[in-house]
């Protein structure tokens, strides 16, 4: 089993609509939660992190659910340069990072 | 302000080839890190470094060698690359904690024939 699981999506959503998808991981010792973006052919960039409270940066909604072990991201409002690829990542107590294969998202005018 | 710069951006290698990857940061991170990418598989760690001197092996070590001389660099190396090694390098580092994320390079493509 991979460590931390996506939907790949994609998901295609017009403008202005709300997108949201999960990610699950599999070690109930992880550390830290996070939420990359990566556009196309390019490295990594990070979009926020998850806190246990839950957050917002903006439009966007992270949720983590440490029962459960899954985390969420909900964009609003989405916008045309919100399409990108989202990279759930989780760190674990030995400051590595374990990636979710991506979810693909892609917003349509 | 370069972050986290690696070089080559782009190499195509013969089967059999050698040749070394640079990652260079000027944030004085503590942590280094080198992961590959490839298609449905999201980045595996290869090697990383917690400071200057060290190595560890991550999820997919096999036919990779790294050093970490000075702190501010990290280098991967192939010593016999294969087709199997074709794919994106990106390298990454953080501070000690590592609580804010990490930094990554822009990327190395490497195409092995």
């Amino acid at each position: 089993r991979k460590e931390v699981e996506q939907d790949p999506g994609p998901f295609n959503v017009p403008e202005g609509a709300t997108v949201a998808f999960n990610c699950t991981y599999s070690n109930s010792a992880s550390q830290s939660f996070f939420w990359y973006r990566q556009d196309c052919r390019k490295e990594p960039k990070l979009l926020m992190s998850v806190y246990s409270s839950g957050n917002e940066d903006g439009r966007f909604t992270a949720q983590l659910n440490r029962a459960s072990q899954y985390i969420s991201l909900l964009i609003r409002d989405s916008k045309l340069s919100d399409s990108a690829t989202y990279l759930c990542v989780v760190r674990g107590d030995d400051y590595k990072l374990s990636f979710g294969a991506g979810t693909t998202v892609t917003v349509r005018a | 302000n370069a972050g986290v710069t690696q070089t080559p951006k782009f190499r195509v290698l013969k089967t059999g080839q050698s040749m070394t990857l640079l990652c260079a940061q000027d944030m004085n991170h503590e942590y280094m890190y080198w992961y590959r990418q490839d298609p449905g598989m999201g980045l595996r760690l290869i090697h990383y470094s917690v400071g200057e001197g060290t190595t560890a092996k991550g999820e997919v070590p096999d036919g990779y060698n790294v050093s970490r001389l000075k702190k501010q660099n990290f280098l991967l190396g192939l010593e016999s690359a294969a087709p199997s090694q074709t794919s994106v390098y990106f390298c990454a580092s953080t501070p000690e904690t590592g609580y804010y994320g990490y930094t990554f390079g822009s990327g190395t493509r490497l195409t092995v024939v």
